[in-house]
This record gives C-alpha cells, sequence and structure tokens, in this order.
C-alpha cells in the first residue's frame, strides 16, 4: 500500500511563476509532514515541514498548505527560479517511525 | 551546520560480495537511519537504530543486511552477499529526537553491483 502519493511526476514552470506540488496521504496517524529538495548526487534535503494542527506555513518562497480532513498537503513555490530545478519530495511520519516518502517531482524552472 | 558524513561516496562491488556503507552520524544525535533510493525511484525506509538496537525495520531489510554501530561515531551498514539489485543510492539519517528533530540526511553512498 503506497502510503504517501505525489504528483505530478514532473514539472516545468516558467522563472517567476508559481510551482505547486501535491501530495496525499493515507494515515491519519501521520503527524509531520516534510519536504524535501534533492540535487542530483546529493542527500535529500529539509525544505520545510509542517504539523497537523495549522493549515498553512509559510518561509520565504516556500509554502505549505495542509488539507487536514482531505488527508492532502502541497508545496507552493512562489517567483519560482532556475536554481530551484530539483527533485521536490514528500514524506508523512508519525513520532518514532520512519518516514514515508512520495515517489517525487521533478522540476524544471526555465529562465 | 551540522552534517551526516557517508563514505564512500562511491562504491562498485562484484554480485556475491560483502560491502559496509559508513556513516557518521550528527554527534548529538541518538536516533540513526538507513534509507536507500533506487536510480529514480523514491527513497524508502530500510531500518532505525537507537540504544544500539534496531527499533524499527522494513520488509527490504532481510537477513542479508545488518547494522552496527561499532565505536561512539561510526554507525554501518552491511550487506553480505550483494545482489545486482541492490545497486542504489544508500542514505544514512539521524536525528536528535525520537519527533525527528534535527532529522537529517547524508549525501549518500552510490553502491554499484556487477
Amino acid at each position: 500500500q503506497q502510503q504517501v502519493k505525489q504528483s505530478p511526476q514532473s514539472l516545468i514552470v516558467q522563472k517567476g511563476g508559481i510551482s505547486i506540488i501535491n501530495c496525499a496521504y493515507e494515515n491519519t496517524a501521520f503527524d509531520y509532514f516534510p519536504w524535501y529538495q534533492q540535487f542530483p548526487g546529493k542527500g535529500p534535503a529539509l525544505l520545510i515541514a509542517i504539523r497537523p494542527d495549522v493549515s498553512e506555513k509559510k518561509e520565504g518562497r516556500f509554502t505549505i498548505s495542509f488539507n487536514k480532513s482531505a488527508k492532502q498537503f502541497s508545496l507552493h513555490i512562489m517567483d519560482s527560479q532556475p536554481g530551484d530545478s530539483a527533485t521536490y519530495f514528500c514524506a508523512a511520519t508519525r513520532a518514532g517511525n520512519q518516514f514515508y516518502f512520495g515517489t517525487g517531482t521533478s522540476l524544471t524552472v526555465i529562465p | 551546520e551540522p552534517e551526516v558524513t557517508q563514505t564512500p561516496s562511491h562504491q562498485v562491488t562484484q554480485m556475491g560480495q560483502e560491502v559496509i556503507l559508513r556513516c557518521v552520524p550528527i554527534s548529538n544525535h541518538l536516533y540513526f537511519y538507513w534509507y536507500r533510493q533506487i536510480l529514480g525511484q523514491k527513497v524508502e525506509f530500510l531500518v532505525s537504530f537507537y540504544n544500539n538496537e534496531i527499533s524499527e525495520k522494513s520488509e527490504i531489510f532481510d537477513d542479508q543486511f545488518s547494522v552496527e554501530r561499532p565505536d561512539g561515531s561510526n554507525f554501518t551498514l552491511k550487506i553480505r552477499s550483494t545482489k545486482l539489485e541492490d545497486s542504489a543510492m544508500y542514505f544514512c539519517a539521524s536525528s536528535e529526537g525520537w519527533d525527528h528533530y534535527g532529522y537529517t540526511f547524508g549525501s549518500g553512498t552510490r553502491l554499484t553491483v556487477v
């Protein structure tokens, strides 16, 4: 059973545009939802994370929107830049347990 | 910023050989993890380790795999008899607490089994 489903698989956005990546999860016991950014040959790096007691979290150009009732959360990248081109993974977990990752979204920001 | 360090960055081994992947977690972290990522696929959990014992493992982590914290700083993943399908990036991670505070991944070891 796929615990976390992520879409789209790939995304091309113009510089300055908004990139939106969506994830849906199965387990209502999950209590931590991070987004990771991964560049080729590197490990996943934590970008931003949210807990289910809030519906939105913003850090700079990155925003997580969280819909507990729909069991969905999304990453919005405002004013996307070519340097944002990377693979993005959503994940979900609950305290003391493994991370379940989405399948990844390859983002390309074209100048 | 504190880092999780993994060595080697790339290892090539013959099928059937044993390999040991090494990790140095962040010094004040107490929880340690191994994940793998087959090329082009998602990151998959292998095992978590706390207080010198495995706390959780996935179905991927069969008898071919073992983990060890041989001293106060290293955390190792051993694959006893490698198969072609073990070819992947292996990521070590560590966290300060059980609530994943400070959860940090290393840059990975690319294992190629030939």
